[in-house]
């Protein structure tokens, strides 16, 4: 299994302002996926992490809002930017990993409070 | 269309008790995995039990039971012998085919009562 670490693990920022979570992985692996948890709802895909080239963002989501980094094969950084009260949620990252049918992993989790 | 389904928002079960959550699933695919996570309110995602689509057999793992059946496109997730620590939310995801995504359900929320 993969072993995920995510900073920070929660933050309280004011509006305006913009907030860069790191995420690392303990092995090398070729996607790092983001995603979003608004209070009280599902998991919601931003975007794929390719090492070496640009993310691939889902629908509603466009980089200028959340810019991500890929500088190697074990880290990836989002940026939530311009925060407004609505991106109040949880963030995180995960991978595919070894195991019975590749199961994908996830880190702990960063919990955005905007004001 | 909603791929995963969960259409118990919440749920009360004893301690001690076995609890069943349902889920059903959407999808053309003849190549699929099904995944169960729990999330406590600490918010991290645990991965639970996975369910391939060519397994033949239900998949367990410890007190984690998956009821897995194709032809009514169902893979609801059995605890048994709940414990307080199973207090928490449950989703249901999927993989579809060769697709890296997963397709996440509404999630269940479990409270367990001593």
């Amino acid at each position: 299994s993969a072993v995920i670490s995510q900073k920070p693990s929660r933050d309280i920022c004011q509006r305006g302002t913009s907030l860069t979570i790191q995420c690392q992985v303990d092995s090398q692996v070729t996607m790092m996926f983001w995603y979003r948890q608004q209070p009280g709802q599902s998991l919601t895909l931003i975007a794929t992490a390719n090492q070496g080239s640009e993310a691939t963002y889902e629908s509603g989501f466009v980089i200028d809002k959340f810019p991500i980094s890929r500088p190697n094969l074990t880290f990836s950084t989002l940026t939530v930017s311009n925060m407004s009260p609505e991106d109040s949620s949880i963030y995180l990252c995960s991978v595919w990993g070894g195991g019975v049918g590749e199961t994908q992993y996830f880190g702990p989790g960063t919990r955005l409070l905007v004001l | 269309a909603q791929k995963i389904t969960q259409t118990q928002p919440g749920m009360f079960v004893q301690e001690k008790e076995a609890v069943t959550l349902d889920c059903t699933y959407d999808t053309s695919d003849q190549s699929y995995g099904l995944f169960w996570y729990k999330q406590p309110s600490s918010g991290e995602m645990i991965f639970l039990i996975y369910q391939g689509s060519y397994d033949e057999q239900n998949a367990t793992e410890g007190r984690y039971s998956l009821n897995f059946q194709k032809a009514r496109k169902s893979a609801n997730l059995v605890i048994s012998a709940s414990q307080l620590g199973d207090s928490a939310m449950y989703f249901c995801a999927m993989r579809e085919g060769q697709d890296y995504k997963l397709s996440f359900g509404a999630g269940t929320t479990v409270t367990v009562r001593a």
